[in-house]
């Protein structure tokens, strides 16, 4: 696709279960990175893969949120267990590979509502 | 480890009037720095990007940012303000080193226009 594309775009689940989202990096990009927004809030970093490994995973909140990427390509969050302050969207965005100075490119979000 | 503050949450300007928003980073390396805008329920967009070519840097919708590194800051603003710029903006850092290249971001100014 043209652009990054996070799936679902709305997810509301019940305290207690796990959760997926999905991450689509542009075509060809090889740095991926997850961020949380909550309401009124910046974004927070949660983790930063450069093809398939996580060079940085210090933004994890707890060990109930984990992440992997397959192929080099599509990435997903796992959030076991949800309590609803993980109530929040979650963005993904992908930029080129090893390019510090080319920006991040996002997806437009999962609005995680856990009730 | 890179670090961006952010001064002033919101932020109200009158229409017409010159819109100054302040980013100041800390980094042990050279940095690149970006500012993003988040219109209301719309994902981030890059306004504009340092990348160590030229110190005033000019981006879209008529917005530009100075890096000094003496002051260590990177402020936007735009000579007169619009009523179509209403939106959050982030400042963000990103750094190489060794191989992670984790993109950090502001807390986010909250841009009110007074008509």
């Amino acid at each position: 696709g043209a652009g990054v594309s996070q799936s679902p775009s709305n997810k509301v689940t019940e305290k207690g279960k796990d959760v997926e989202l999905r991450c689509d990096p542009i075509s060809g990009h090889t740095a991926l990175y997850w961020y949380r927004q909550s309401l009124g809030q910046g974004l927070e970093f949660l983790i930063y893969f450069q093809g398939n490994s996580a060079p940085d995973k210090s933004g994890l909140p707890s060990d109930r949120f984990s992440a992997e990427r397959t192929g080099g390509s599509v990435s997903t969050l796992t959030i076991q267990r949800t309590q609803q302050e993980d109530s929040a969207v979650y963005l993904c965005a992908s930029s080129p590979r090893r390019l510090a100075g080319t920006e991040a490119f996002f997806g437009q979000g999962t609005r995680l509502t856990v009730v | 480890a890179q670090s961006v503050t952010q001064l002033g949450s919101h932020v109200s300007v009158s229409e017409g009037a010159l819109v100054l928003l302040r980013c100041n980073y800390s980094s042990s390396v050279p940095p690149y720095l970006f500012w993003y805008v988040q219109y209301p329920n719309q994902g981030l967009q890059l306004l504009l990007k340092y990348t160590s070519a030229a110190t005033l840097v000019k981006g879209i919708n008529g917005f530009e940012a100075e890096f000094k590194k003496s002051e260590t800051s990177f402020h936007l603003t735009k000579p007169s303000a619009h009523m179509s710029d209403a939106a959050e903006y982030f400042c963000a850092v990103r750094v190489s080193n060794f191989g992670n290249e984790k993109l950090t971001f502001g807390t986010g100014t909250r841009l009110t226009i007074i008509p």
